[in-house]
């Protein structure tokens, strides 16, 4: 089954700064790879998704990357804000198949 | 379009006591899937629905552990002769099936047992 890891588990950027990241995958038959924000007391809410025949894909601040040869996949804040402060949950795998979460990094913005 | 509902948000049970976690799909949407989260841990699958059908269970405990998703009604994540170790936050999330379409989930409920 797949198996994905997520780097960091926390991470602290100023106001401003960007943030990075990353999650690796063990299933080569993975093509769907969304991202989730969870932000306290609320459910984790889709905030980008690639699949994979597509290598990069950006809204606005927000940008992943997918690297199919190397299994690995990133996520991308620039100019991040406070309310950008959450955690991030990587995915992979197939609505038909078990979705399988990372564990999760808690990114907070300084202001 | 109400989004994905779980209730209760909140369910408080003594060690033996059956755990009943309701989730009502978007509608328009047949699919079901429970994710238990632990703390500081991430979101681990249990079980896939489809109307009235188990699809996958590969992430539910054997015992204790049952879902249902009827005909009529929401999607039940049933646990009985709960314990300690089954505090956590379960969401569910609900999708059309389509493969590669985004899943919406629902707020969750924190289960705590004591």
């Amino acid at each position: 089954g797949e198996n994905v890891e997520q780097h960091p588990s926390t991470l602290s950027v100023q106001e401003g700064d960007s943030a990075v990241i990353k999650c690796t995958y063990s299933d080569s038959a993975s093509n769907y790879f969304p991202w989730y924000k969870q932000e306290l007391g609320k459910g984790p809410q889709l905030i980008i998704d690639i699949r994979s025949n597509v290598g990069e894909k950006k809204d606005q601040r927000i940008a992943v990357t997918l690297n199919k040869t190397a299994k690995h996949f990133s996520l991308h804040i620039t100019e991040t804000q406070p309310e950008d402060s959450a955690v991030y949950f990587c995915a992979a795998g197939e609505w038909d198949n078990d979705m399988r979460f990372g564990a999760g990094t808690r990114l907070t913005v300084k202001p | 379009n109400a989004g994905v509902m779980q209730n209760p948000r909140h369910l408080v049970r003594r060690r033996g006591q059956e755990a009943r976690l309701r989730c009502s799909p978007m509608k328009g949407h047949s699919h079901v899937y429970w994710y238990r989260q632990l703390p500081e841990e991430g979101l681990k699958f249990m079980v896939y629905l489809q109307k009235e059908n188990i699809i996958d269970e590969s992430g539910m405990p054997k015992e204790r552990f049952s879902a249902e998703f009827p005909k009529e009604g929401p999607s039940i994540l049933r646990i009985q002769q709960v314990v300690r170790g089954d505090s956590a936050a379960y969401f569910c999330a609900s999708s059309t099936g389509t493969a590669n379409t985004e899943a919406f989930f629902g707020q969750g409920t924190r289960l705590t047992v004591v």
